[in-house]
């Protein structure tokens, strides 16, 4: 079964950059499909953070950024937030005709 | 601006049937996928599957293949998950989600989510 790997957590200090990868396959993220971002905060339904690798949606602070390449991709954090303390979770495509979610990271703004 | 409201909160026997809601606003209803996503207690997000409202053409998880039914009704804007027989490994929250397409099918807007638990 594909998986889409991320860290169990991540932390840093208010201000620093804290980066998040997502490690998936060729039958994945290798075989051309995007990764898209998604933020939940404690107790609440998930929100779009970033889609299409690196695209912002409106409303979504420019201190979160996306990358990929090969068979995994990236989120950064620049300027950590005590508000960005939240589970990450990365999101693409498989070739077995399914949408994938990332394993999750845990972000703690420490 | 895009809303999904799903239904409230469930409490079933294992065994029971149950059939949740979620109900689309603010944008075509019939022209975007939507689906829907399990958690299961302090778990991760787990993809179900999508429904296109206005043909009805539906496209499963492995995962959840024959597990579940999902369905729309384009008259209502509203989307449904549904059970024959619910066990108690099907609790969870389950949420609904408008899907966009870029270079694949994406969740972009989501729904409050539906805490369904099973127990006897």
């Amino acid at each position: 079964q594909s998986v889409l790997t991320q860290p169990p957590s991540v932390s840093g200090a208010p201000g620093q950059r804290v980066t998040i990868s997502c490690t998936g396959s060729s039958s994945n993220i290798g075989a051309g499909y995007d990764i898209h971002w998604y933020q939940q905060l404690p107790g609440t339904a998930p929100k779009l953070l970033i889609y299409g690798n690196n695209n912002r949606p409106s409303g979504v602070p420019d201190r979160f950024s996306g990358s990929k390449s090969g068979t995994s991709a990236s989120l950064a954090i620049t300027g950590l937030q005590p508000e960005d303390e939240a589970d990450y979770y990365c999101q693409s495509y498989d070739i077995s005709l399914s949408v994938l979610f990332g394993t999750g990271t845990k972000v703690t703004v420490l | 601006e895009v809303q999904l409201v799903q239904s409230g909160a469930e409490v079933k026997k294992p065994g029971e049937s149950l059939k949740i809601s979620c109900k689309g606003s603010g944008y075509s209803f019939t022209t975007y996928w939507i689906g829907w996503v399990r958690q299961m207690p302090g778990k991760g997000l787990e993809w179900m599957g999508i429904i296109y409202p206005d043909d009805t053409d539906t496209r499963y998880s492995p995962a959840f293949q024959g597990q579940v039914t999902i369905s729309a009704d384009k008259s209502r804007s509203t989307a449904y998950l549904q059970w024959n027989s619910l066990k108690a490994s099907d609790t969870a929250i389950y949420y609904c989600a408008r899907h966009s397409f870029w270079s694949s099918y994406y969740p972009d807007y989501w729904g409050q989510g539906t805490l369904v638990t099973v127990s006897s």
